[in-house]
This record gives C-alpha cells, structure tokens and sequence, in this order.
C-alpha cells in the first residue's frame, strides 16, 4: 500500500497569498498517477488536479500540480475566498488506491 | 451530464448488513470504474473498492472481505453490501466516477451511514 503524506495539516494565509501544498509518497507513483481534490464542509470532494499536473475541466489556471515519483505539490497561485477548504491527494498508479491525509487551508 | 444518487439506509445496527445503491444518470456506465468511498466523521477519505464495467471488481484490503460491490448495467446502477458492521464503519458513503488514468471526477452528494444499536 502507498502511504501518501501531506503537509501542513493546515495552512494559514490571506487571500490574495500563494499557498503550497506537499503531498509525499511512501514509494514511487507509477505513471505519476497522483490527483487532487478540494472539499469544502459539507461536500463531496471535487476534482482539480490529474496525473499530477493536468488541470480537471472547470479548475481555475490558478491551482497548479507539480511533482514526479514520490514527490508532489499542489499550488495556488492567488487565493481566493473560494479557495479556503481542504485538499487530498490520492494516488491511484496501484490496484489499491490511497488518499493523504488532508491540509486545511484557512483564513489567517 | 452525469449525476450520481446514493440510496439506502442512514442507520445500520452493529453486525447488520448495510446495503447501498447508486443510481447514475445521463450517461452511461461503459469504459469507467464506478467507485465506492467513504469518510468518517471528521476524517479523511477512504477507498473501499470499484467496478469496471466488464465486471472487474477490486477491494480495499483493510475491509477484510467485507465488502462487495456489484454492477447493473441493465438499470445503470451499481451497490455496495457491507458486512459484519461496527461503530467503526459510521460514515458518509460516497459513490463516483473513475475514468481510467484520471481522478474521480463526478462524485455523489454522499449519504450519511450510522452503526447503532
């Protein structure tokens, strides 16, 4: 099973500030095969990130994926008041498909 | 577009059975994995398993052969049976949509899951 990290639990930022989110792998991504997602209280999750980098239909070019085998970031580039939320990366290079834990972006 | 709808029961007694349907609409179950999560109170996600719509199922391990999913492509549905239930299996049950090589890109609205006597 892969064990993805992320780091910080929370970040705390302005809007209008840049926000950078880690997502760590216990081992390799095949095909880097890493996506994120947003949920905001009360949703389901949604899709913004695939194949680490390729932005999801709708997701604003201000969110960027980066990042290759075991090693991923998620970036926005100017927060928005939309943008506060949490934030998971799953893997799904494996039959067994795995989320990290979760970063809370919050209003500092 | 493609809507996803969770049905079933909102509270399960413990070692009880929990059986939930998704229904999908506008559009059509071919060439994707269809795909059950969930997440625990104040938790994060986790993968429970999917279908391929040939019919190839996989499972999370870590349910110990208490999971099984099936699909209807007759009535674009596909269900989620889970067994043996405990406190530990109170959530909110997702379905989606897992197109290959790509995220989970349509989800349900989720559908909240106790365990209680």
């Amino acid at each position: 099973e892969i064990v993805l990290t992320q780091s910080p639990g929370t970040l705390s930022l302005s809007p209008g500030e840049r926000a950078t989110l880690s997502c760590r792998a216990s081992q390799s991504v095949s095909s880097n095969f890493l996506a994120w997602y947003q949920q905001k209280a009360g949703q389901a999750p949604r899709l913004l990130i695939f194949g680490a980098s390729r932005r999801a239909t709708g997701t604003p070019d201000r969110f960027s994926g980066s990042g290759s085998g075991a090693d991923f970031t998620l970036t926005i580039s100017r927060l928005e008041a939309e943008d506060f939320a949490v934030y998971y990366c799953q893997q799904y290079g494996t039959s067994l498909l795995t989320f990290g834990g979760g970063t809370k972006v919050e209003i500092k | 577009q493609v809507q996803l709808q969770e049905s079933g029961p909102g509270l399960v007694k413990p070692s009880e059975t929990l059986s939930l349907t998704c229904t999908v609409s506008g559009g059509s179950v071919d060439n994707y994995y269809w795909t059950w999560i969930r997440q625990s109170p104040g938790k994060g996600l986790e993968w429970i398993g999917h279908v391929y719509y040939t019919g190839s199922l996989t499972y999370n391990p870590s349910l110990k052969s208490r999971a099984t999913i099936s699909l209807d492509t007759s009535n674009n549905q596909f269900s989620l049976r889970l067994r043996s239930l405990t406190a530990a299996d109170t959530a909110v049950y997702y379905c989606a949509r897992n197109p290959i090589y790509y995220g989970v890109d349509v989800w349900g609205q989720g559908t909240t899951v106790t365990v209680s006597s």
